[in-house]
């Protein structure tokens, strides 16, 4: 059971526009950045968003981030065969420890 | 550019520690520019963050596993390192060392990944 909620699957077909929920509580989306990695079959996890809607350097602009009080998006725009992976949300949560909270993954397809 | 290596054991006995390190390339884990992160994953499942070390050696843990986890720092080796104690089939998993930016908060590169099995 992870600490912030992801839909387990989502899918769009090639140029559509698809997004990406993750909820959360006061303790971590509500009150700290959120983060999302992608995730390809077999690789390592790779930064996608940070501090909410910041984009590093080399990631296309398809790919943007928002928040909203205790929950946050990730929008992929214009949707390609090479985005289909898993999507990870995460932020720091302070109910405890301070301590990195993800959420449960969503695998994207691209039909 | 820094790069990040996980090594160790890929098999542990149950009830035994687990013993992973990172070596860090291309730039000084002393740096100050970073903390240094532990992050794990079971087959088929979610990412779950383990413990963060700064090279002043402070520490932050997950709660859920804190009583279990060491993580430690060698600036002579460049590397840092990951023990968890009493380990059980559960903690079978890939994990990650991972770089966390000082100023980003961003877990901005990862290592490729250890792939540790808790089996008798």
């Amino acid at each position: 059971q992870s600490v912030l909620t992801q839909p387990p699957s989502a899918s769009g077909t090639p140029g559509q526009r698809v997004t990406i929920s993750c909820s959360g509580s006061s303790s971590n989306i509500g009150s700290n950045y959120v983060y999302w990695y992608q995730q390809l079959p077999g690789t390592a996890p790779k930064l996608l968003i940070y501090r909410n809607n910041q984009r590093p350097s080399g990631v296309p602009d398809r790919f943007s981030g928002s928040k909203s009080g205790t929950s946050a998006s990730l929008a992929i725009s214009g949707l390609r065969s090479e985005d289909e992976a898993d999507y990870y949300c995460a932020a720091w949560d302070d109910s405890l420890s301070a301590y990195v909270v993800f959420g449960g993954g969503t695998k994207l397809t691209v039909l | 550019q820094v790069q990040l290596q996980e090594s160790g054991p890929g098999l542990v006995k149950p009830s035994q520690t687990l013993s992973l390190t990172c070596t860090v390339s291309g730039g000084s884990i002393s740096s100050g520019s970073y903390y240094w992160s532990w992050i794990r994953q079971p087959a088929g499942k979610g990412l779950e963050w383990i413990g963060r070390i700064y090279t002043s050696g402070s520490t932050n843990y997950n709660p859920s596993l804190k009583s279990r986890v060491t993580i430690s720092v060698d600036t002579s080796k460049n590397q840092f390192s990951l023990k968890l104690s009493s380990v059980t089939a559960a903690d079978t998993a890939v994990y990650y060392c991972a770089s966390t930016d000082w100023v980003t908060g961003a877990f901005d590169i990862w290592g490729q990944g250890t792939m540790v099995t808790v089996s008798s």
